[in-house]
């Protein structure tokens, strides 16, 4: 069971350059997150989604493009990277909703750095 | 609006000191969920606790206590006899009802603990 899994671990891009982060879960949860993490500001919501097939918009989407087209996975999207994104990335899934308290696993994270 | 405020950010202890982190939140709502999570230096967030609003009743697991007050809007996280495996980034949380808000964790900024041996 491996849990939240992340690929790949770190990333160097230069500005304009595309990539695509994937996440995968094997606990058969139905919400996933994408965070990223800067320095003094915590954690902040890109997107998020409820169930296969569905996203929604977060804290921070500008930039970001999402998709869950398998339950087990949620990829996260960067058409056109800029230094702003340089950043840690976590993913994460919960059985059930947040505002019911169900707890969020998270995964290792990746690091991005765009030049 | 919703934020959730840790104003310490770093704090250094020696081991054995006992460590208080402070947590403070802002909603107008009734329901609402509290969590802390820890960021060890690997990386990975680790959930540590959840507690619902209409349950005030502070709870200990080991060397770790959590006092939470909705009088001062306030759920911070003590840890007693710290030692060196203690030192991470900790996290507080606020979730809300997903009909109004979304499904959505309003993270703080997070504390830095560093425990000296």
């Amino acid at each position: 069971n491996a849990g939240v899994t992340q690929t790949p671990k770190f990333r160097v891009l230069k500005t304009g350059q595309s990539m695509t982060l994937l996440c995968a879960q094997d606990m058969n949860h139905e919400y996933m997150y994408w965070y990223r993490q800067d320095p003094g500001m915590g954690l902040r919501l890109i997107h998020y989604s409820v169930g296969e097939g569905t996203t929604a918009k977060g804290e921070v989407p500008d930039g970001y493009n999402v998709s869950r087209l398998k339950k087990q996975n949620f990829l996260l999207g960067l058409e056109s990277a800029a230094p702003s994104q340089t950043s840690v990335y976590f993913c994460a899934s919960a059985q059930g909703s947040l505002g019911k308290g169900d707890e969020q696993f998270f995964g290792p994270g990746t690091r991005l750095t765009v030049l | 609006a919703q934020k959730v405020t840790q104003a310490q950010t770093e704090i250094s202890v020696v081991e054995k000191e006992d460590v208080t982190l402070d947590c403070v939140y802002e909603t107008r709502d009734t329901t609402y969920y509290l969590f802390w999570y820890k960021q060890p230096p690997s990386g990975e967030l680790v959930f540590l606790i959840r507690r619902n609003s209409f349950d005030e009743q502070n709870e200990i697991s080991g060397r770790y206590s959590w006092n939470f007050q909705k009088s001062t809007s306030s759920f911070n996280f003590t840890i007693t006899a710290s030692q060196v495996v203690d030192s991470a980034v900790y996290f507080c949380a606020l979730s809300l009802p997903e009909m109004e808000y979304g499904n959505k964790l309003v993270f703080g900024a997070g504390t830095i603990l560093r425990v000296k041996s």
